[in-house]
């Protein structure tokens, strides 16, 4: 199957200090990724939609200078959350689709982060 | 964002029991997608169902897209302890945007 990976898969950093997440398909090429934020208990909340090669798209509600996408090659996309605050502390989640598959995102396993 | 209803919020079965949950949509979808998350885990894919009517297996899971496009069942039998988890309904409306709609998940605790 299509593998996912993220990495840190947990970060602690100080306020104000920025974090930079990675998602890297591992063995597919993907075309698109997307970022998801996840509050405990709840469902996945879609941040943005990032296209290799090209500036990412972001839900209503979600700052771009806050959250920044670079999707510089087929298999890497980053997710940077600037100047940190214990608000942005959360769980985020990456997936991939396929060439073939458009509508099957496969899911990375998540970065926990926390800002104290 | 939008959302699916999905029922039930959550479960509490006794270990050998099965196990039903559903999704419904206002909106037609092409595509279904049953989902598992473990606590700390990103979902993993269960089964993907693309035709209306469709019945599909995956070991003791089988899920079913609606014959109306609005709907979607993920039935598991005979449950064990690992299936421990949160289920989440997706459904995607078709193109190339590749955007889900995810519904609230269903909490599946097993008692052993």
């Amino acid at each position: 199957g299509a593998v996912v990976s993220q990495h840190p898969s947990r970060v602690i950093c100080k306020s104000g200090t920025s974090v930079k997440i990675e998602c890297r398909s591992l063995d597919f090429q993907a075309t698109t990724m997307f970022w998801y934020r996840q509050f405990p208990k709840k469902s996945l909340m879609l941040m943005a939609t990032s296209n290799e090669g090209s500036k990412a798209t972001y839900e209503q509600g979600v700052e771009k200078d806050k959250f920044l996408i670079n999707h510089a090659s087929l298999t890497l996309s980053t997710l940077t959350v600037t100047s940190a605050h214990p608000e942005d502390s959360s769980f985020y989640i990456c997936s991939a689709i396929t060439l073939a598959g458009l509508e099957t995102q496969y899911f990375g396993p998540g970065t926990r982060l926390l800002v104290l | 964002g939008q959302q699916l209803n999905q029922s039930p919020q959550s479960m509490f079965i006794q270990e050998g029991e099965d196990v039903s949950m559903n999704c419904t949509s206002s909106s037609i979808f092409n595509t279904w997608l049953w989902y598992k998350q473990d606590p700390g885990e990103g979902p993993v894919l269960l089964i993907a169902l693309y035709k209306a009517g469709e019945l599909t297996s995956n070991g003791r899971l089988t899920a079913q897209f609606g014959i109306t496009r609005k709907d979607s069942f993920l039935n598991i039998s005979a449950s064990i302890p690992s299936d421990v988890g949160i289920y989440f309904c997706a459904g995607h409306y078709g193109g190339s945007q590749g955007n889900l709609i995810f519904g609230k998940g269903t909490k599946l605790s097993v008692k052993p």
